[in-house]
């Protein structure tokens, strides 16, 4: 199964909103809702940002959010800080009983 | 509070198995609703999910590497084993273990720092 495509790269400014995608297929986000997404800093360990496409655990900021529509899956992150500049990934559950991931979004904080 | 912590072999020549631990601590994988993940990622690229191990014993593995890999658990021991058979050099990556702490099947709520393997001769 190919992986879930996310754009390589996003950029934006000091307290503006951007939004990732991640687009599959009806096998894997159209046809389930547990996407979620991870936050990745150089030479660290992946962190969960978003369950279950909307779903924020405890102690993530709530400047992060999820949605999905159709087979495209999206994380917007508003009010854009340096600290947030990282990779981010996306995955899903699929309908062979796995997981996929994306290839992962570079974003640059400028 | 929850940990996970992989260990096993920094290098490993090709062909050899992989033998890697995940220890963790702050739950039970005999408790209703935890599973337990391994990811790997090769150095400057993406994640991919390899395996999965569940409280009841259900195991789900990627298929492209299904017949590589031998998921397993130690409950007594706290601890999850992955094995991956006949490794080359592209299997060269961190490898991570990841805990689902209930709900639904699927994600990864909290993940070990990662061990390294490289594979070369």
């Amino acid at each position: 199964q190919s992986a879930l495509t996310q754009p390589a790269s996003v950029s934006g400014s000091p307290g503006q909103s951007i939004t990732l995608s991640c687009t599959g297929s009806s096998s894997d986000i159209g046809g389930y809702k547990y996407v979620s997404w991870y936050q990745q800093h150089p030479g660290k360990a992946p962190k969960l940002m978003i369950s279950e496409v909307s779903n924020r655990p405890s102690g993530v900021s709530n400047r992060f959010s999820g949605s999905k529509s159709g087979n495209t899956a999206s994380l917007t992150i508003s009010g854009l800080q340096a600290e947030d500049e990282a990779d981010y990934y996306c995955s899903s559950y699929t309908s062979s009983n796995t997981q996929i991931f994306g290839g992962g979004t570079k974003l640059t904080v400028l | 509070q929850v940990t996970l912590k992989e260990s096993g072999p920094a290098l490993v020549k090709p062909t050899q198995t992989l033998t890697l631990t995940c220890t963790f601590s702050g739950f039970s994988l005999t408790t209703t609703g935890m599973r337990v993940s391994w990811i790997r990622q090769p150095p400057g690229k993406a994640l991919e999910w390899l395996a999965r191990i569940d409280w009841d014993d259900d195991k789900f593995y990627s298929t492209s590497l299904k017949t590589r890999l031998t998921i397993s658990k130690d409950t007594s021991k706290n601890q999850v084993v992955l094995t991956m058979t006949n490794m080359d050099p592209v299997d060269t990556a961190t490898y991570y273990c990841a805990l689902k702490a209930g709900g639904s099947c699927c994600g990864f709520d909290i993940w070990g720092q990662g061990t390294m393997v490289t594979v070369f001769s």
